[in-house]
């Protein structure tokens, strides 16, 4: 079975405090992908990040930061100098290519990031 | 370039009516999805389609009825709908069965 895990539920931070949203997933296949999107208050869903099982180089991208450990199934996000503008709901999702799965994606429930002026 | 896009983006509708969810995609993506979004629960799958007549269950299939005549189009009908499918409902669109996929702004549906 796959599963996403976002441990934490709410986060609350102050501006330019760096922050890290924990996801840990599930799967027994060895070919996946996993993502991250942001969802804003305005509640569209925003794709932020795809890796594949094969890749586990991490990324930057400007103030964005992905850490893939597959030794610990976890694909974690991180915000540095944090800002009011990414506060959203933040939601980690695991696509597993196994028999039926037909890139269907598993999501976590979703990490609220508050950042406080 | 319009993308994906849902309709309508409001629903108000009693208990046992029929109700159908629209969703279009311009960009000929193979594939489409449904998910429902709900507190505590994330997102999760409805149906999927892999292509024109290819239709699947995915995790909440219970209450919901696709069907997709075209690869443009991937209507959502509750046939009869009850107040646990009020919830805001995301379609999605991908190329591949491993690519991003790209949700519509989404329809929140309220049961009464």
């Amino acid at each position: 079975a796959q599963k996403v895990t976002q441990a934490q539920t709410e986060i609350s931070v102050v501006e330019k405090e760096d922050v890290t949203l924990d996801c840990v997933y599930e799967t027994r296949d060895t070919t996946y992908y996993l993502f991250w999107y942001k969802q804003p208050p305005s509640g569209e869903l925003v794709f932020l990040i795809r890796r594949n099982s094969f890749d586990e180089q991490n990324e930057i991208s400007g103030r964005y930061s992905w850490n893939f450990q597959k030794s610990t199934s976890s694909f974690n996000f991180t915000i540095t100098a944090s800002q009011v503008v990414d506060s959203a709901v933040y939601f980690c999702a695991l696509s597993a290519l196994g028999s039926g799965n037909t890139g269907k994606l598993i999501f976590g429930q979703g990490t609220t990031l508050q950042v406080k002026p | 370039d319009a993308g994906i896009t849902q309709s309508p983006r409001y629903k108000i509708t009693e208990t046992g009516r029929q109700v159908t969810l629209m969703c279009h995609q311009t960009w000929s993506h193979s594939y489409m999805f449904w998910y429902r979004q709900d507190l505590g629960h994330g997102l999760r799958l409805i149906y999927y389609s892999a292509a024109a007549d290819i239709t699947d269950k995915g995790e909440v299939p219970d209450g919901y009825v696709v069907s997709r005549s075209k690869t443009e189009n991937f209507p959502l009908t509750l046939e009869s709908a009850t107040r646990s499918q009020t919830s805001v409902y995301f379609c999605a669109s991908s190329e591949t069965d491993r690519g991003k996929q790209y949700f519509g702004p989404g329809t929140r549906l309220t049961v009464t």
